[in-house]
């Protein structure tokens, strides 16, 4: 059964700062590995999407990673704003009919 | 284009009343899924669905019941409410493809 885990719940940083959130995941034989944003009282936004094949993707100040062999990814958001605070959740897709299994989330806030 | 649209957007609810949670997508999307969330946690998911008429339990399905007679709505129904389901319940859609899943505003029910 696929587990995903997210490091740490709760991250507080200065604007301006480059900033690593971090998404593990028990099975490597994943279908892909998808990034969520949700703003408080809000539902989710999807923001990146890292097919199996794929190593990264960007969009924008925002880049994730793909590390199967070690059940790992990351998302990289450079130069972080305050519009950036909110909770971030990864989701791991294992095969193209199966649900997505979520992390519970990091939530993010950056101080001006 | 409205995307996923829930109804209501809270309720409260007494222990062993019932009532249905509306989903509707209007993105003509074949897979819809139910979650819900707790306070720290990230989604579990409730049921989901491939297509009409076809619906398939999720993580945590007991006390809920769906139907999908259309591709547009995915009615999740409460039968006999207790306090454990005191959540907020999100309804999401799914584009096969480009894998993009969009989730509605979501629904914050209380059961006193």
């Amino acid at each position: 059964k696929q587990e995903v885990t997210q490091i740490p719940a709760a991250l507080s940083v200065p604007e301006g700062e480059n900033l690593v959130l971090n998404c593990s995941f028990t099975d490597s034989a994943i279908y892909n590995l998808q990034w969520f944003r949700q703003d408080p009282g809000k539902g989710l936004t999807s923001l990146l999407l890292i097919q199996s094949s794929q190593r990264e993707q960007t969009s924008g100040r925002l880049n994730a990673s793909l590390d199967k062999s070690s059940g790992r990814s990351t998302l990289y958001i450079a130069a972080s704003q305050p519009g950036d605070s909110a909770t971030y959740l990864c989701a791991a897709r294992s095969s193209g009919n199966t649900p997505l299994v979520f992390g519970k989330g990091t939530r993010l806030s950056v101080i001006a | 284009n409205a995307g996923v649209t829930q109804t209501p957007k809270f309720r409260i609810l007494k222990i062993g009343q019932s009532m249905t949670l509306q989903c509707t997508q209007d993105m003509n999307h074949n897979y819809m899924y139910w979650y819900r969330q707790d306070p720290g946690m990230g989604l579990k998911l409730i049921y989901y669905s491939v297509g009409a008429g076809i619906t398939d339990k999720g993580e945590v399905p007991n006390g809920y019941n769906v139907s999908r007679s259309t591709t547009e709505d995915f009615p999740l129904r409460l039968e006999l409410a207790a306090p454990s389901q005191t959540s907020v319940y999100f309804c999401a859609s799914r584009r096969i493809s480009t894998d993009t899943q969009y989730f509605g505003p979501g629904t914050r029910l209380t059961v006193l």
